[in-house]
């Protein structure tokens, strides 16, 4: 199947840092990419929608103006924690769409560790 | 709303089959899919099916889906030591819409 990179695969940061994440698809073109949170033992959380070009749509209860989504081409989306907190520690993981012959495909990232002291 | 609901464990001797159950409410869902997520992992996409199929099957995993009811299954035969992990079922909702989720079945297999 097609791959989905992330990186950093892990980052601890001290607290009212920046961090930024970034998403790459490998082998194909992404014009939707999704950012997901998932807390421990949990399901994933979607937090935002991305379209290649355009503003990211973000689910209700996201702070839009913390967690900045950038999808600046058809390979590549960042997201972005500003001024992180220790409740912003979770594993982070993205995903991307491929829609190939009318089959929609989406997968998934190995995921980002953030720990915020 | 759109909501998928999966039982949470299920413990399996290996070699035996193991099932994972799923029911969803979106009777628009076009595909439904089955992920696996091994522990501090990201999620492996294991298969799909369209919603106009009854089952699919490959290798050792097979995938039913009752439309009428909105229930899927995974079926994952011989299962080994390898195969556990989380399973999530997720479905596509409307039309351009992310993948909704379950909760996720931890699959528990002992030799």
């Amino acid at each position: 199947g097609a791959v989905v990179s992330q990186h950093p695969s892990w980052v601890i940061c001290k607290s009212g840092t920046s961090v930024k994440i970034e998403c790459r698809s490998l082998d194909f073109q992404a014009t939707t990419m999704f950012w997901y949170r998932q807390f421990p033992k949990q399901s994933l959380m979607l937090m935002a929608t991305s379209n290649e070009g355009s503003k990211a749509t973000y689910e209700q209860g996201v702070e839009k103006d913390k967690f900045l989504i950038n999808h600046a081409s058809l390979t590549l989306s960042t997201l972005t924690v500003t001024s992180a907190h220790p409740e912003d520690s979770s594993f982070y993981i993205c995903s991307a769409r491929e829609v190939w012959r009318g089959l929609v495909e989406q997968y998934f990232g190995p995921g980002t560790r953030l720990t915020v002291t | 709303g759109e909501d998928v609901e999966q039982s949470l464990f299920l413990s399996v001797r290996e070699g035996d089959s193991s099932v994972i159950n799923c029911t969803y409410t979106d009777s628009s869902s076009t595909y439904l899919y089955w992920y696996k997520q091994e522990p501090g992992a990201g999620l492996q996409l294991l298969t799909y099916i369209f919603s106009n199929m009854d089952m699919k099957q490959d290798q050792r995993l097979t995938v039913l889906l009752n439309k009428k009811d909105k229930h899927l299954s995974l079926r994952i035969a011989d299962t080994q030591t390898g195969d556990s992990a989380i399973y999530f079922c997720a479905e596509i909702g409307q039309a351009g819409t992310a993948l909704i989720f379950g909760k996720g079945t931890t699959l528990s297999v002992s030799s």
